[in-house]
């Protein structure tokens, strides 16, 4: 049971160019997430999925996109990077019910020069 | 205001110190309560979630207070291994299902 897995763990990519985020979990949960951490700024929810099928805009989408490939797998996106999302991004994964664990993967730290 | 706000430390103490954090949360409808752990460079862990009549693990303590928006973490008997960031995460329902809204962080520092 390895939980939430995501790759890659480390990316350097240069401005413009295009990337694509992989987040896998073996929970059978319905709702997966991205996000981003910055320094001071907490961890802002970019997009999530309540179900296979379905996804939403979070707190920061612009310049993301996102795919629910099925119920493991969730992707992200970034079509034209830029210098503005050097951060360290975390998939997460939950079950139903309110008080549930909101399980996160180990979290890509993605730089763009 | 920020949805979730904590004092961002660092808070040193030496082990076998108690140590409070606090944290606020503007939003009245947040309906669920949380204390993650994270280490540094790694990612967020459930420490403990938070009920309305308080509730304890081991050494730890959470306490929420509905009225007046807080939620409280207390650390008896602080070991080195508890030094890490304390994040605040609060859970409000919305149209399109729940979502998580986490706080910046409280780190701490147990020295010897």
């Amino acid at each position: 049971n390895a939980g939430v897995t995501q790759t890659p763990k480390f990316q350097v990519l240069k401005t413009g160019q295009s990337m694509t985020l992989q987040c896998a979990q073996d929970m059978n949960h319905n709702s997966m997430y991205w996000y981003r951490q910055d320094p001071g700024m907490g961890l802002r929810l970019i997009y999530y999925s309540a179900s296979e099928g379905t996804t939403d805009k979070g707190e920061v989408p612009n310049g993301y996109n996102v795919s629910r490939l099925n119920k493991r797998e969730f992707s992200l996106r970034l079509e034209s990077a830029a210098p503005s999302q050097t951060s360290v991004y975390f998939c997460a994964s939950k079950g139903e019910g309110l008080y549930n664990e909101q399980f996160f993967g180990p979290g890509t730290r993605l730089t763009v020069l | 205001r920020k949805e979730v706000e904590q004092d961002p430390g660092p808070f040193n103490v030496p082990e076998g110190a108690t140590v409070a954090f606090n944290c606020t949360y503007s939003n009245s409808a947040s309906q669920s309560f949380f204390w993650y752990r994270q280490d540094c460079r790694k990612e967020p862990k459930l420490l403990m979630s938070v009920y309305s009549s308080g509730n304890e693990d081991g050494r730890f303590t959470a306490q929420l207070n509905r009225a007046s928006q807080y939620i409280s973490l207390l650390i008896r008997d602080s070991k080195l291994s508890d030094s890490a960031t304390y994040l605040c995460v609060v859970r409000v329902l919305t149209g399109g299902g729940n979502k998580l809204t986490f706080g910046t962080g409280t780190q701490l520092k147990v020295e010897l």
